[in-house]
């Protein structure tokens, strides 16, 4: 069974830019969750996911946005880009909504210049 | 609202010695406990968890980690560190509502280095 998939892996903007990540969970997993990663402030958790509804929000400004698809895949989207999103974005996914399931992809790594 | 404490930022110990890696959790309910390993430039990956019962769990490349309540402790242990073991670990405490739980709240992480 294929892993979560997330693209791209790398990815580099201007501040001011905005930028969309994607996510494909394994195959029959219904929730996506989303974390940011940085040296600073560590893993924090984003948002969540469940049957193309948005379940649950972290502490992030409404900068930071997602969306979940019919066949589970998820985006999330930062606008207005900003030095300090620079970060490890990583996706995880479970079959229902329970964290001792995740399973957690690749990340990608957003640079902001 | 739950937090992880990893008290050790970067600890290093020799090939084939012992380890232990320090983990304290606040939570007001029974928590769900986790540990995960990352290696450069790579995802989360899981190495043991805890929900209930025993109090120590057995996990993936010979670790093993044991939940101390009176403590709020899950450390970390390994008998014989090798050297493919350095990487940065994660303790991890799971949270929700309503009946489910959906997000996973991180210490700051360990990094663990190996001397040969």
């Amino acid at each position: 069974k294929a892993g979560v998939t997330q693209t791209p892996r790398y990815l580099i903007k201007t501040r001011g830019q905005q930028v969309t990540l994607s996510c494909s969970p394994i195959s029959g997993h219904r929730s996506v969750s989303w974390y940011q990663q940085t040296p600073g402030q560590g893993l924090q958790f984003l948002f969540e996911y469940f049957s193309e509804t948005q379940r649950n929000k972290g502490n992030f400004p409404g900068r930071f946005s997602g969306r979940q698809f019919s066949n589970s895949r998820s985006e999330m989207n930062v606008s207005t880009l900003e030095l300090g999103d620079s970060a490890l974005y990583l996706c995880a996914s479970s079959p229902r909504d329970r964290v001792d399931e995740q399973n957690f992809g690749p990340g990608t790594r957003l640079t902001v210049t | 609202a739950q937090s992880v404490t990893q008290p050790d930022i970067h600890i290093t110990v020799s090939e084939g010695a012992s380890l232990e890696l320090r983990c304290n959790y606040s939570y007001g309910a029974t928590p769900y406990l986790f540990w995960y390993v990352q290696s450069p430039g790579q995802g989360l990956q899981l190495l043991l968890k805890y929900f209930s019962g025993d109090t120590l769990v057995q996990g993936i490349k010979g670790f093993e980690a044991e939940f101390k309540r009176s403590q709020s402790s899950f450390n970390l242990r390994k008998p014989s560190v090798h050297w493919s073991d350095a990487a940065e670990y994660f303790c991890a405490v799971g949270a929700g509502s309503g009946g489910s739980n959906y997000k996973l709240t991180f210490g700051k992480g360990t990094l663990l280095t190996v001397n040969p």
